[in-house]
Protein backbone atom coordinates (compact mmCIF):
# COMPACT_ATOMS: atom_id res chain seq x y z
CA UNK A 1 0.00 0.00 0.00
CA UNK A 2 1.41 3.56 -1.07
CA UNK A 3 2.46 5.59 2.26
CA UNK A 4 3.12 9.00 2.65
CA UNK A 5 4.52 9.80 6.11
CA UNK A 6 4.81 12.95 8.10
CA UNK A 7 5.75 13.77 11.55
CA UNK A 8 2.94 14.61 13.34
CA UNK A 9 4.41 17.22 15.18
CA UNK A 10 3.48 19.48 16.99
CA UNK A 11 6.74 21.47 15.51
CA UNK A 12 7.07 25.00 16.98
CA UNK A 13 9.12 27.55 15.61
CA UNK A 14 9.91 31.44 17.09
CA UNK A 15 8.73 34.05 14.20
CA UNK A 16 11.77 34.81 12.03
CA UNK A 17 13.19 31.29 11.84
CA UNK A 18 13.10 28.58 9.51
CA UNK A 19 10.13 26.06 9.66
CA UNK A 20 11.12 22.27 7.81
CA UNK A 21 8.89 20.12 7.25
CA UNK A 22 9.51 16.61 6.08
CA UNK A 23 8.04 14.23 4.18
CA UNK A 24 8.97 10.14 2.99
CA UNK A 25 6.78 7.97 1.04
CA UNK A 26 7.22 4.36 0.13
CA UNK A 27 6.00 4.47 -3.81
CA UNK A 28 8.96 4.33 -6.10
CA UNK A 29 6.81 5.29 -9.29
CA UNK A 30 5.44 8.71 -7.58
CA UNK A 31 6.01 11.40 -9.70
CA UNK A 32 4.46 14.81 -8.55
CA UNK A 33 3.92 16.03 -4.98
CA UNK A 34 2.32 18.72 -3.23
CA UNK A 35 2.43 20.35 -0.04
CA UNK A 36 -0.80 22.31 1.00
CA UNK A 37 -1.25 24.48 4.14
CA UNK A 38 -4.57 24.05 6.12
CA UNK A 39 -6.07 26.27 8.93
CA UNK A 40 -8.09 25.23 12.06
CA UNK A 41 -11.17 24.46 10.49
CA UNK A 42 -10.67 25.37 7.15
CA UNK A 43 -10.07 23.13 4.08
CA UNK A 44 -6.56 22.81 1.92
CA UNK A 45 -5.44 25.16 0.25
CA UNK A 46 -2.19 24.21 -2.44
CA UNK A 47 0.93 25.75 -1.74
CA UNK A 48 3.48 24.34 -3.81
CA UNK A 49 3.86 21.54 -6.20
CA UNK A 50 7.02 19.55 -7.61
CA UNK A 51 7.28 17.35 -9.99
CA UNK A 52 11.25 16.74 -10.22
CA UNK A 53 14.69 16.63 -7.90
CA UNK A 54 15.81 19.61 -6.66
CA UNK A 55 14.52 22.68 -5.22
CA UNK A 56 11.60 24.55 -6.11
CA UNK A 57 11.41 28.44 -4.59
CA UNK A 58 8.61 30.25 -4.33
CA UNK A 59 8.59 33.50 -2.04
CA UNK A 60 9.02 32.18 1.38
CA UNK A 61 8.69 28.63 0.25
CA UNK A 62 11.02 25.95 -0.58
CA UNK A 63 9.90 22.33 -1.42
CA UNK A 64 12.68 20.08 -2.00
CA UNK A 65 12.43 16.06 -3.80
CA UNK A 66 14.98 13.95 -3.83
CA UNK A 67 13.22 10.87 -5.69
CA UNK A 68 16.55 8.03 -5.01
CA UNK A 69 15.90 8.98 -1.13
CA UNK A 70 12.01 9.03 -1.70
CA UNK A 71 12.30 12.46 0.52
CA UNK A 72 9.94 15.57 0.13
CA UNK A 73 10.34 18.76 2.43
CA UNK A 74 9.23 22.50 2.66
CA UNK A 75 10.99 25.39 4.49
CA UNK A 76 9.97 27.87 5.07
CA UNK A 77 11.93 31.04 5.90
CA UNK A 78 11.52 34.14 8.18
CA UNK A 79 8.26 32.07 9.53
CA UNK A 80 5.25 34.63 10.68
CA UNK A 81 2.70 33.79 13.14
CA UNK A 82 -0.12 33.52 10.16
CA UNK A 83 2.02 30.35 9.02
CA UNK A 84 1.28 28.83 12.02
CA UNK A 85 -1.51 25.86 10.07
CA UNK A 86 -1.52 21.86 9.68
CA UNK A 87 0.52 21.25 6.93
CA UNK A 88 -0.48 18.07 4.13
CA UNK A 89 1.92 16.84 2.15
CA UNK A 90 0.83 14.32 -0.98
CA UNK A 91 1.75 12.12 -3.42
CA UNK A 92 0.48 10.54 -6.94
CA UNK A 93 1.97 8.17 -8.95
CA UNK A 94 2.32 8.05 -12.96
CA UNK A 95 0.79 6.58 -15.50
CA UNK A 96 -3.21 6.75 -15.01
CA UNK A 97 -3.57 7.02 -11.68
CA UNK A 98 -5.31 10.62 -10.32
CA UNK A 99 -5.49 9.46 -6.61
CA UNK A 100 -3.18 10.96 -4.50
CA UNK A 101 -1.85 9.80 -1.17
CA UNK A 102 -2.01 12.17 1.56
CA UNK A 103 -0.25 12.50 5.04
CA UNK A 104 -2.14 13.11 8.00
CA UNK A 105 0.06 16.25 8.37
CA UNK A 106 2.21 18.08 10.82
CA UNK A 107 1.03 20.89 12.80
CA UNK A 108 2.97 24.24 12.47
CA UNK A 109 3.19 26.66 15.48
CA UNK A 110 5.08 29.99 15.20
CA UNK A 111 5.51 31.68 17.89
CA UNK A 112 5.32 35.65 18.19
CA UNK B 1 -8.58 30.90 -10.14
CA UNK B 2 -10.04 27.89 -9.48
CA UNK B 3 -13.04 27.94 -7.59
CA UNK B 4 -14.87 24.91 -6.41
CA UNK B 5 -18.05 25.33 -4.15
CA UNK B 6 -19.80 22.95 -1.95
CA UNK B 7 -23.40 23.66 -1.14
CA UNK B 8 -23.43 23.75 2.30
CA UNK B 9 -20.65 24.65 5.20
CA UNK B 10 -22.34 23.19 7.62
CA UNK B 11 -25.72 20.62 8.00
CA UNK B 12 -26.86 18.34 10.81
CA UNK B 13 -29.20 15.89 9.92
CA UNK B 14 -31.06 12.76 11.77
CA UNK B 15 -29.93 8.79 11.69
CA UNK B 16 -31.37 7.48 8.72
CA UNK B 17 -31.83 10.26 6.71
CA UNK B 18 -30.80 10.67 2.91
CA UNK B 19 -28.25 13.34 2.12
CA UNK B 20 -27.14 15.02 -0.68
CA UNK B 21 -23.86 16.79 -0.94
CA UNK B 22 -23.13 19.06 -3.71
CA UNK B 23 -20.06 19.90 -5.31
CA UNK B 24 -19.52 22.61 -8.22
CA UNK B 25 -16.13 23.51 -10.23
CA UNK B 26 -15.73 26.08 -12.92
CA UNK B 27 -12.17 25.70 -14.28
CA UNK B 28 -13.52 22.51 -16.77
CA UNK B 29 -11.14 19.34 -14.62
CA UNK B 30 -11.76 16.21 -15.54
CA UNK B 31 -11.23 14.63 -12.48
CA UNK B 32 -13.14 15.23 -9.08
CA UNK B 33 -12.90 13.53 -5.69
CA UNK B 34 -14.48 13.15 -2.67
CA UNK B 35 -12.86 12.84 0.93
CA UNK B 36 -13.77 12.73 4.39
CA UNK B 37 -11.59 14.32 7.18
CA UNK B 38 -11.66 13.03 10.70
CA UNK B 39 -9.09 14.18 13.27
CA UNK B 40 -5.87 11.50 13.57
CA UNK B 41 -7.17 9.79 10.51
CA UNK B 42 -5.86 12.03 7.75
CA UNK B 43 -8.00 12.59 4.55
CA UNK B 44 -9.78 9.54 3.29
CA UNK B 45 -10.71 9.57 -0.65
CA UNK B 46 -14.34 8.23 -0.53
CA UNK B 47 -15.12 8.11 -4.73
CA UNK B 48 -13.66 9.75 -7.11
CA UNK B 49 -14.81 10.66 -10.91
CA UNK B 50 -12.32 11.02 -13.92
CA UNK B 51 -15.84 11.82 -16.05
CA UNK B 52 -19.00 12.15 -16.47
CA UNK B 53 -20.95 9.10 -15.79
CA UNK B 54 -17.60 7.34 -14.69
CA UNK B 55 -16.60 6.54 -10.74
CA UNK B 56 -14.62 4.45 -9.12
CA UNK B 57 -14.66 3.44 -5.79
CA UNK B 58 -12.36 5.04 -3.12
CA UNK B 59 -11.02 3.51 -0.10
CA UNK B 60 -13.82 4.43 1.96
CA UNK B 61 -17.11 3.84 -0.06
CA UNK B 62 -19.47 2.06 2.12
CA UNK B 63 -22.19 3.77 3.02
CA UNK B 64 -21.90 6.18 0.26
CA UNK B 65 -23.07 6.74 -3.40
CA UNK B 66 -22.28 9.63 -6.02
CA UNK B 67 -23.53 10.95 -9.27
CA UNK B 68 -22.11 12.60 -12.17
CA UNK B 69 -24.37 14.01 -14.44
CA UNK B 70 -22.51 17.18 -15.34
CA UNK B 71 -18.70 17.45 -16.07
CA UNK B 72 -18.72 20.91 -13.22
CA UNK B 73 -21.31 19.00 -10.81
CA UNK B 74 -20.02 15.77 -8.37
CA UNK B 75 -22.58 14.84 -6.04
CA UNK B 76 -21.95 12.91 -2.63
CA UNK B 77 -25.14 10.57 -1.64
CA UNK B 78 -25.14 9.11 2.16
CA UNK B 79 -28.30 6.81 1.37
CA UNK B 80 -29.29 6.63 5.27
CA UNK B 81 -27.25 8.79 7.36
CA UNK B 82 -25.63 7.39 10.70
CA UNK B 83 -23.76 8.84 13.41
CA UNK B 84 -20.34 7.26 12.01
CA UNK B 85 -20.96 9.31 9.07
CA UNK B 86 -20.36 12.25 11.13
CA UNK B 87 -17.70 14.23 9.73
CA UNK B 88 -15.60 16.96 7.56
CA UNK B 89 -16.57 16.33 3.65
CA UNK B 90 -13.87 17.69 1.66
CA UNK B 91 -14.55 18.23 -2.66
CA UNK B 92 -11.59 18.62 -4.75
CA UNK B 93 -11.40 19.16 -8.61
CA UNK B 94 -8.02 18.31 -10.75
CA UNK B 95 -6.97 18.39 -14.41
CA UNK B 96 -5.43 15.18 -15.55
CA UNK B 97 -3.01 14.56 -12.91
CA UNK B 98 -2.06 17.81 -11.24
CA UNK B 99 -3.04 19.48 -8.36
CA UNK B 100 -6.15 18.77 -6.45
CA UNK B 101 -7.97 22.11 -5.75
CA UNK B 102 -9.99 21.59 -2.57
CA UNK B 103 -14.04 22.92 -1.77
CA UNK B 104 -14.34 24.85 1.57
CA UNK B 105 -15.65 21.64 3.30
CA UNK B 106 -18.78 20.84 4.15
CA UNK B 107 -18.84 19.71 8.34
CA UNK B 108 -21.79 17.08 8.80
CA UNK B 109 -23.36 16.20 11.98
CA UNK B 110 -25.92 13.24 12.18
CA UNK B 111 -27.78 13.14 15.24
Amino acid sequence: QKEVEQNSGPLSVPEGAIASLNCTYSDRVSQSFFWYRQYSGKSPELIMSIYSNGDKEDGRFTAQLNKASQYVSLLIRDSQPSDSATYLCAGNSGGSNYKLTFGKGTLLTVNP
Amino acid sequence: DVKVTQSSRYLVKRTGEKVFLECVQDMDHENMFWYRQDPGLGLRLIYFSYDVKMKEKGDIPEGYSVSREKKERFSLILESASTNQTSMYLCASQWGQGEQYFGPGTRLTVT
